[in-house]
């Protein structure tokens, strides 16, 4: 079935650094892609998405382009703050069942100031 | 103000009985979802619905069940059945149709003892 595969974390930056945090896919059909963010004890926040191949989805600073050749979403930012500490999913829905939601198990980042 | 209410945030309940999440919603959105998520784990499917007095099974619905009688409302209840019910859980709407992204209430902590 449809899976995501996120980089396991945790990630720890410092302030102004740049972060990747990098998501692969296996879907049939053709998915759309999201990047989720969870907060302490929160639920989630839609970041961004894309909905077709080379679409980019961009958000605060964050980016990720839908990459159909490798299968990827990869999220990035240019320049970290500390607020941006939090949980990272990547998610897709699509394929055969738009209501089927997958999620990556999720990536947390610390940015120390 | 639009959005999805869960309420309470905090709850607990001795092991042996049935208790009743809240999840309300006034996006007007046609499809709403039930996740659990457990410490430093991704999201799991419990409960789906397209529409009114419809529901779908997701990838862990043993021990809880669901309904469906409003389109703004739909409340799930963790029974006893239920081996491992203390976790965090999370209510998400979608628009459906043509746009699949899903928007997430705050979440309520079970506890049970």
């Amino acid at each position: 079935g449809d899976s995501v595969t996120q980089m396991e974390g945790p990630v720890t930056l410092s302030e102004e650094a740049f972060l990747t945090i990098n998501c692969t896919y296996t879907a049939t059909g053709y998915p759309s892609l999201f990047w989720y963010v969870q907060y302490p004890g929160e639920g989630l926040q839609l970041l961004l998405k894309a909905t077709k191949a080379d679409d980019k989805g961009s958000n605060k600073g964050f980016e990720a382009t839908y990459r159909k050749e490798t299968t990827s979403f990869h999220l990035e930012k240019g320049s970290v703050q500390v607020s941006d500490s939090a949980v990272y999913f990547c998610a897709l829905t699509g394929g055969y069942n738009n209501n089927d939601m997958r999620f990556g198990a999720g990536t947390r980042l610390t940015v120390k100031p | 103000d639009g959005g999805i209410t869960q309420s309470p945030k905090y709850l607990f309940r001795k092991e042996g009985q049935n208790v009743t999440l809240s999840c309300e919603q006034n996006l007007n959105h046609d499809a709403m979802y039930w996740y659990r998520q457990d410490p430093g784990q991704g999201l799991r499917l419990i409960y789906y619905s397209q529409i009114v007095n419809d529901f779908q099974k997701g990838d862990i619905a043993e021990g809880y069940s669901v309904s469906r009688e409003k389109k703004e409302s739909f409340p799930l209840t963790v029974t006893s059945a239920q081996k491992n019910p203390t976790a965090f859980y999370l209510c998400a709407s979608s628009p459906g149709r043509t746009s699949y992204e899903q928007y997430f209430g705050p979440g309520t902590r079970l506890t049970v003892t």
